[in-house]
């Protein structure tokens, strides 16, 4: 079965510092896509950052980075320079080529302390 | 500007009744999603939809049904089958993959209670 792990159910960082956020997934598939969301107070769910399997190199966005270990099935978000407004639930997920389905984490509490 | 819109953004149900959730997108997408989010778990997909007038089950369809007659419309009815319908519902569209990534876009969400 495909699954996706979030082991941290909620993590701390002061403001200004960086974070990593790790998620683990489970698959057979040689070919998938990896996407980190964020959802703040408002419960509006938006794309992060997004990586595919096939592709050796981490995707970056600004101050969102991604550590991609394919063999080790790890997909973890590094969020630097930490600011207040980065405040929000960050959900892992995972979608084979084939498929249009998304396999969600459970999702990571990220409190940014001032 | 190019969204995703769901009414009401709370809906209260007495036990019993079915309701309707709507989900309007002017993205010109294909297919288009309806998740249920429960605290501390990751969303479930409850049914999806890749054209008109056709959509698949997902993990948790039972007590659920959809319909697809526009593009641009993809309503779930939570029908009184359904036997613990409080959550967060968040519907969602994408293009069909003709490019990789498929990045899904979010509505807002319902938060349904029943009372």
């Amino acid at each position: 079965a495909q699954t996706v792990t979030q082991s941290q159910p909620e993590m701390s960082v002061q403001e200004a510092e960086t974070v990593t956020l790790s998620c683990t997934y489970d698959t057979s598939e040689s070919d998938y896509y990896l996407f980190w969301y964020k959802q703040p107070p408002s419960r509006q769910m938006i794309l992060v950052i997004r990586q595919e399997a096939y592709k050796q190199q981490n995707a970056t966005e600004n101050r969102f980075s991604v550590n991609f270990q394919k063999a080790a099935k790890s997909f973890s978000l590094k969020i630097s320079d930490s600011q207040l407004g980065d405040a929000a639930m960050y959900f892992c997920a995972y979608r084979i080529d084939s498929n249009y389905q998304l396999i969600w984490g459970a999702g990571t509490k990220l409190i940014i302390k001032p | 500007d190019g969204g995703i819109t769901q009414s009401p953004k709370y809906l209260f149900r007495k036990e019993g009744q079915n309701v309707t959730l709507s989900c309007e997108q002017n993205l010109n997408h294909d297919a288009m999603y309806w998740y249920r989010q429960d605290p501390g778990q990751g969303l479930r997909l409850i049914y999806y939809s890749q054209i008109v007038n056709d959509f698949q089950k997902g993990d948790i369809a039972e007590g659920y049904s959809v319909s697809r007659e526009k593009k641009e419309s993809f309503p779930l009815t939570v029908t009184s089958a359904q036997k613990n319908p409080t959550a967060f519902y968040l519907c969602a569209s994408s293009t069909i993959p003709a490019s990789s990534y498929n990045e899904q876009f979010f509505g807002p969400g319902t938060r349904l209670t029943v009372l």
